[in-house]
C-alpha cells in the first residue's frame, strides 16, 4: 500500500461548482498533513495546511479524519482559476521531517 | 528574487554521463529537500538537510545519487552514470523552521532529459 494515496482524477467540473478530494495515508503516526497546488510545468506551492479541527481559508476547507486516516480538500464556487493539480501531503511520523507527497488530483474547472 | 533558485533549468546529457545540479534556498532557511517528479507523479522525496547534515536519505536513491550541502547553504545533487530512468524533474525545496514541520518553498526545478 502506498503511503499516501490519492484520485488522479481528472476532475472535470463547470464553473460554480463545488468539488471534494479525498487523501488517504497508511501510516497512523502522521504528524502533519498539507494540500499543495501544483500548476502545469510550475513547481508546488502551498494552499494550505491541515488542522486537526479543519479549517477553512475562502472557498477552500481542509478537513482531517485521523480515526480514518483521510484529509479532504473541498473547493466551493470553483472558478476558471482552480484548475491545477492538487497534491496531498504528509509527514509521516514524529522522528522525522520527511514529507511525503500524493500523486495529485488533477482538476479542471469548465466554463 | 529571495526564492529557491535551481541551475541548471534544463540538462540534456548522454546517458552514462555524470550531472550535478544545484540548489540555492532561501537565505535564513536551515532544511533543504530534494525531490524527484515524474509526469503524472507527485514529488518523490530523496534526501534532506539539516544546515549541512543530511539526515534522512530515500532506499530510493541508488549508490548513484548523492547529494552535499556542505556549509548549510547551498547544496547540489549529483547522479553519475546517468541512466534513461533518471530522466525526470528535479525539485529543491526549503522550510524556515528548525523544528517543526512547515511550508516548503520549491525552486522551479531543473529538467533532465538522458538519451
Amino acid at each position: 500500500r502506498k503511503e499516501v494515496e490519492q484520485d488522479p482524477g481528472p476532475f472535470n467540473v463547470p464553473e460554480g461548482a463545488t468539488v471534494a478530494f479525498n487523501c488517504t495515508y497508511s501510516n497512523s503516526a502522521s504528524q502533519s498533513f498539507f494540500w499543495y497546488r501544483q500548476d502545469c510545468r510550475k513547481e508546488p506551492k502551498l494552499l494550505m495546511s491541515v488542522y486537526s479541527s479543519g479549517n477553512e481559508d475562502g472557498r477552500f476547507t481542509a478537513q482531517l479524519n485521523r480515526a480514518s486516516q483521510y484529509i479532504s480538500l473541498l473547493i466551493r464556487d470553483s472558478k476558471l482559476s482552480d484548475s491545477a493539480t492538487y497534491l496531498c501531503v504528509v509527514n509521516p511520523s514524529a522522528g522525522t521531517y520527511k514529507y511525503i507527497f500524493g500523486t495529485g488530483t488533477r482538476l479542471k474547472v469548465l466554463a | 528574487d529571495t526564492g529557491v533558485s535551481q541551475d541548471p533549468r534544463h540538462k540534456i546529457t548522454k546517458r552514462g554521463q555524470n550531472v550535478t545540479f544545484r540548489c540555492d534556498p532561501i537565505s535564513e532557511h536551515n532544511r533543504l529537500y530534494w525531490y524527484r517528479q515524474t509526469l503524472g507523479q507527485g514529488p518523490e522525496f530523496l534526501t534532506y538537510f539539516q544546515n549541512e547534515a543530511q539526515l534522512e536519505k530515500s532506499r530510493l536513491l541508488s549508490d548513484r545519487f548523492s547529494a552535499e550541502r556542505p556549509k548549510g547553504s547551498f547544496s547540489t545533487l549529483e547522479i553519475q552514470r546517468t541512466e534513461q530512468g533518471d530522466s525526470a524533474m528535479y525539485l529543491c525545496a526549503s522550510t524556515g523552521a528548525a523544528w517543526s514541520t512547515d511550508t516548503q518553498y520549491f525552486g522551479p526545478g531543473t529538467r533532465l532529459t538522458v538519451l
